[in-house]
């Protein structure tokens, strides 16, 4: 089982929908969950982070984490062309190092 | 504009050459990170320095050797490369190593002949 999953996709939306991307991490102990976006020959931007179980917002980035059930996602409103890219998922497991295991990441469309 | 400056943004050599990774950050962070990553694989962990002592080393070959003489500045010396290390090299950085998000830099694109 990987340590972190995620859909490779693509995933294909249309533009002014909501965009749904998926993780879920094998560490019960990981406390820290980060999403980021990484264009084609880019490098990862941080997009949210999130501790607490619930539900964070920031403009049109949702993210939502369960820890129960060890599953983070960001939901993204009004989809633009400009949001595709890969989308990944970061956790931060429960060692002492500080450590980010990331997933392979999700690729968005956003179809105009 | 990032805080976290990477030179070369490429880099080509052969199997023998000696080169070297600079990273710099201005962001005032005292945790630097090495990330590789190579196509169609998550991003993998190399390195991570706090307060310039080394933390983790993820089992990298010694081929790969990092420095960190201050917590603005983080190099990997390369010697000896296989082909297989051709990928785009990312150094990082945050204002500590938990539950701190990590900023990138734009990144070194390796090639190794």
């Amino acid at each position: 089982q990987k340590e972190v999953e995620q859909n490779s996709g693509p995933l294909s939306v249309p533009e002014g929908a909501i965009a749904s991307l998926n993780c879920t991490y094998s560490d019960r102990g990981s406390q820290s969950f980060f999403w980021y976006r990484q264009y084609s020959g880019k490098s990862p931007e941080l997009i949210m982070f999130i501790y607490s179980n619930g539900d964070k917002e920031d403009g049109r980035f949702t993210a939502q984490l369960n820890k129960a059930s060890q599953y983070v996602s960001l939901l993204i409103r009004d989809s633009q062309p400009s949001d595709s890219a890969t989308y990944l998922c970061a956790v931060q497991g429960s060692g002492n190092t500080g450590k980010l295991i990331f997933g392979q990441g999700t690729t968005l469309q956003v179809k105009p | 504009e990032t805080g976290v400056t990477q030179t070369p943004r490429h880099l080509v050599m052969g199997m023998t050459n000696k080169k070297s990774l600079k990273c710099e950050q201005h962001l005032g962070h005292n945790a630097m990170y090495w990330y590789k990553q190579s196509a169609k694989k998550p991003l993998e962990l190399m390195f991570v320095y706090n307060f310039k002592e080394q933390t983790e080393n993820n089992s990298v070959p010694s081929r790969f050797s990092p420095e960190c003489p201050n917590s603005s500045h983080l190099f990997l010396h390369l010697h000896t490369l296989q082909p297989e290390d051709s990928a785009l090299y990312l150094c990082a950085s945050s204002q500590g190593r938990f539950n701190q998000p990590q900023h990138f830099g734009d990144g070194t694109r390796l090639s190794i002949l």
